[in-house]
């Protein structure tokens, strides 16, 4: 019963590391996303697919990759990192995004320092 | 296009006493909506949805939504407050009949209650 399973729960990174954030959903959903969370501005959507092999561009998906290789994984690339991208980030998951629910992991505290 | 509006970003209220938290949206389709709640440093839960049936909804934890379409409004209550309910309250659309657009999220209500 795992549901949406994101991993690492912390992380501290240096100015210009890189790192990935994983992802895995044992629904066979087909709707995988990221969002970022920052105070005052809800939840934003960094990158999302439809399917294994298609991924798409969110709202803010400037310094971040993604692929979807598998319908179960969708992880979350930081190429560069910078301080702006110090954020909680969520992976969630849908059948679809018509009228399904969505469902998250337990998020990713990023700290860029 | 679509878009969500919570009308507070802040409610206090007393413990035992109603709770009102405002969602007005915008859709060009046929809208789901839903209701998650976050408590603080975990993830979001789903409270509750409308996505066609009943235009009020039951949810967990003893709230409730309607769903106006005359007034494009999916208002989250309660009828009395519990200590535990202290937490961001989310209001999200996505259409229901259009594949492929995506969920969009309210900026969040943080709801305090004070004993």
């Amino acid at each position: 019963n795992a549901g949406v399973t994101q991993t690492p729960k912390f992380q501290v990174l240096k100015t210009g590391q890189s790192m990935t954030l994983q992802c895995a959903q044992d629904m066979n959903h087909e709707y995988m996303s990221w969002y970022r969370q920052d105070p005052g501005m809800g939840l934003r959507l960094i990158h999302y697919s439809v399917g294994a092999g298609i991924t798409d561009q969110g709202e803010v998906p400037n310094g971040y990759n993604v692929s979807r290789s598998t319908t179960e994984d969708f992880p979350l690339r930081l190429l560069s990192a910078a301080p702006s991208q110090t954020s909680v980030y969520f992976c969630a998951s849908s059948e679809s995004t018509v009228g399904n629910t969505i469902y998250f992991g337990e998020g990713s505290w990023l700290t860029v320092v | 296009a679509q878009s969500v509006t919570q009308l507070d970003s802040h409610v206090s209220v007393s413990e035992g006493t109603p709770v009102l938290l405002r969602c007005n949206y915008s859709s060009s389709y046929s809208p789901s909506l839903f209701w998650y709640v976050q408590h603080p440093n975990k993830g979001l839960q789903l409270l509750l949805k409308y996505t066609s049936a009943a235009t009020l909804v039951k949810g967990i934890n003893g709230f409730e939504a309607e769903f106006k379409k005359s007034e494009t409004s999916f208002h989250l209550t309660k009828p009395s407050a519990h200590m535990s309910d202290a937490a961001e309250y989310f209001c999200v659309v996505s259409p229901r009949d259009n594949y492929g657009q995506n969920f969009v999220f309210g900026p969040g209500t943080r709801l305090s209650v004070l004993p």
